[in-house]
């Protein structure tokens, strides 16, 4: 059974970077078949996919982000990471990790993370 | 970008009533549309994929159809544990979620 855990500081001032990691169990991030992706869910809102990584390290970003985002990968430890530069109130949110299937016409989230809130507040 | 419109976004249904959702896509995204659940506190769940194939795990009574730009998600006959937030989910360009609509029991 695939599981995935986010980890990082629950607490980031403004202007500062958010970072999380996404451990990966039960399951190889190399394999082919997934991308793996970063979720959010500002409180009491809808859901915004910011990214995904393959385990090749190439990435694809949610357009309203990119300027802001970067992610990676590290094999050796079946982890992948966000990096969210200059924050805001505005990015206060739950993050989710997520395994997304990589099929060219099918492609969905099938096992996420529990997911983290991340408050932006001096 | 693909915007993704529900409805409605929220109703009150009674157990056993048959509860349909409605899902539309800003342009035609052929069957490029996944269904989640979501519980209070909890990560989404993967219902439906591809917009008719129900998750391995899934019980039957939930279902899904549609293709172009108008979909539909279906709870046969409406259980206490279906109270949540559904979402649909496009990824015909990059991924977009739809806004949500809460079912709650009447």
């Amino acid at each position: 059974q695939v599981q995935l855990q986010e980890s990082g500081p629950g607490l980031v001032k403004p202007s500062q970077t958010l970072s999380l990691t996404c451990t990966v169990s039960g399951g190889s991030i190399s394999s082919g078949a997934y991308y793996w992706s970063w979720i959010r869910q500002h409180p009491g809102k809808g859901l915004e996919w910011i990214g995904y990584i393959y385990y090749s390290g190439s990435t694809s970003y949610n357009p309203s982000l990119e300027s802001r985002v970067t992610m990676s990968v590290d094999t050796s430890k079946n982890q992948f990471s966000l990096r969210l530069t200059s924050v805001t109130a505005a990015d206060t949110a739950v993050y989710y990790c997520a395994r997304t299937t990589a099929g060219l016409d099918s492609q969905r989230f099938d096992y996420w993370g529990q997911g983290t809130l991340v408050t932006v507040s001096s | 970008d693909i915007q993704m419109t529900q409805s409605p976004s929220s109703l009150s249904a009674s157990v056993g009533d048959r509860v349909t959702i409605t899902c539309q896509a800003s342009q035609d995204i052929s069957n490029y549309l996944n269904w989640y659940q979501q519980k209070p506190g909890k990560a989404p769940n993967l219902l439906i994929y591809d917009a008719s194939n129900l998750e391995t795990g899934v019980p039957s009574r939930f279902s899904g159809s549609g293709s172009g730009t108008d979909f539909t998600f279906t709870i046969s006959s409406l259980q206490p544990e279906d109270i949540a937030t559904y979402y649909c989910q496009q990824y015909d360009n990059l991924f977009t979620f739809g806004p949500g609509t809460k079912v709650d029991i009447k």
